[in-house]
């Protein structure tokens, strides 16, 4: 059972343009961190958010998490070719020393 | 960068042969993680380490076995190699379990023929 659904799986997007991926889930989760992943290498993480309601900022990116803790969200400004990747949210286990990754939005930004 | 290698980086092998990747670190932190990477499946967790010689099974741990005999290495065993096992392995470290973020290899692109 997939804990941690991602949306939408593939966006296209120009550079300029603004962009949501959601993170969703139907159970509670204590916190959820954000990944990045690049071609050829290892995710890395970009965030951690912890309490519900919480906004934080990289940049050009706006992570929020649910005031629930059960979904997030990751918000692009003017993405740049740079972003380009594959984005991935992961949630701690509930009971398990262990990460559950969603399946990951990938993004390709061209100039 | 968190002090994490990977080897081999790529490895062709044939169906039925044992393989064995080697994840090292240098941070001394107490959790290790292998995972695998397959299109439409995300990183699924294969096994984990919470110390030397303490392991516990992930989700696709059949066909899979794992050793850490010191802090810095955590070694992944395909026991006899299968088509099935094709994919990417990363290897990932984390300080303190769960709650904490997780550094990642570069991976390890394994084909079995």
């Amino acid at each position: 059972t997939q804990l941690l659904e991602q949306s939408p799986q593939f966006l296209s997007i120009q550079e300029g343009e603004n962009l949501t991926v959601y993170c969703n889930s139907s159970s509670v989760f204590s916190s959820l961190q954000w990944y990045r992943q690049e071609p050829g290498e290892g995710p890395v993480l970009l965030v951690t958010v912890v309490t519900g309601g919480e906004v934080k900022k990289l940049k050009r990116l706006t992570f929020q998490f649910g005031d629930a803790r059960k979904d997030s969200s990751l918000h692009i400004t003017a993405a740049q070719p740079g972003d380009t990747g594959l984005y991935l949210c992961a949630g701690p286990y509930t009971g398990f020393q262990k990460l559950v990754f969603g399946t990951g939005t990938r993004l390709l930004v061209s100039p | 960068d968190a002090g994490i290698t990977q080897s081999p980086r790529h490895k062709v092998t044939e169906t039925g042969t044992p393989v064995t990747l080697r994840c090292h670190q240098t941070e001394n932190h107490r959790y290790m993680y292998w995972y695998r990477q397959d299109p439409g499946h995300g990183l699924r967790l294969i096994h984990y380490s919470y110390g030397v010689k303490d392991t516990d099974k992930g989700e696709v741990s059949d066909g899979y076995s794992v050793s850490r005999s010191k802090t810095e290495d955590f070694l992944l065993t395909l026991e006899s190699a299968t088509s099935s096992q094709t994919s990417v392995y990363f290897c990932a470290i984390s300080e303190q379990g769960q709650e904490n973020p997780q550094f990642f290899g570069p991976g390890t692109r394994l084909t079995v023929l």
